[in-house]
């Protein structure tokens, strides 16, 4: 069974305040590793796709990498509106047609 | 522009009552997805349909009920056998393969 685990559950920081997040996963054959930005009462929007270890991709203040065991989110120098939920999710290749598993987010907070 | 449009945004369902969530999208999207989002849980799937005409059982179908007679339509069907109805609902849609899902903003539904 495909397992997404998301660390921490929820992170405060002070603007300009560095950070990362963590997304662990086990999954039979690694098809894609997914991240998204979910804000308060909102569907999630999409931020990267991840296809294989080493691979990194960068949106202006996020850069996400990735091992074959987690990827992490990097934050630099972020700002209040860098404030949401970020969710991470993986597509397993092995056999057919596969769905997203998501994991349970992290919730970041960025105090001005 | 292209999206998906989930209608209503709130719903209010009393006991006993079927309703049902609407989802269109006009991205020219093969596969379609029904989640349910609860606070502390992540996203659990309903159902999903690769292919017009065909859908299938995601984790959490028990309750809920799903149609596919147009590419563009994923209508979802919360049913009187749903115990706990109330979360919220969030339709997505993608090509078929390693892509990215496209979110809707959401249903709230509220059982009263």
């Amino acid at each position: 069974e495909d397992q997404v685990t998301q660390s921490p559950e929820a992170l405060r920081l002070q603007e300009g305040e560095s950070s990362s997040l963590n997304c662990s996963y086990t999954v039979s054959g690694l098809r894609g590793l997914f991240w998204y930005r979910q804000d308060p009462g909102k569907g999630p929007e999409f931020l990267f796709t991840l296809y294989s270890a080493g691979e990194e991709k960068e949106k202006e203040r996020l850069k996400a990498t990735l091992t074959k065991k987690e990827s992490f989110l990097h934050i630099t120098a972020p700002k209040p509106e860098d404030s949401a939920t970020y969710l991470c999710a993986v597509q397993a290749g092995n056999s057919g047609y596969s769905t997203l598993t998501f994991g349970k987010g992290t919730m970041l907070l960025v105090s001005p | 522009d292209g999206g998906i449009t989930q209608s209503p945004k709130y719903l209010f369902r009393k006991e006993g009552q079927n309703v049902t969530l609407s989802c269109e999208q006009n991205l020219n999207h093969d596969a379609m997805y029904w989640y349910r989002q609860d606070p502390g849980q992540g996203l659990r799937l309903i159902y999903y349909s690769q292919i017009v005409n065909d859908f299938q059982k995601g984790d959490i179908a028990e309750g809920y009920s799903v149609s596919r007679e147009k590419k563009e339509s994923f209508p979802l069907t919360v049913t009187s056998a749903q115990k706990n109805p109330t979360a919220f609902y969030l339709c997505a849609s993608s090509k078929v393969g390693a892509y990215g899902y496209t979110f809707g903003s959401g249903t709230r539904l509220t059982v009263v």
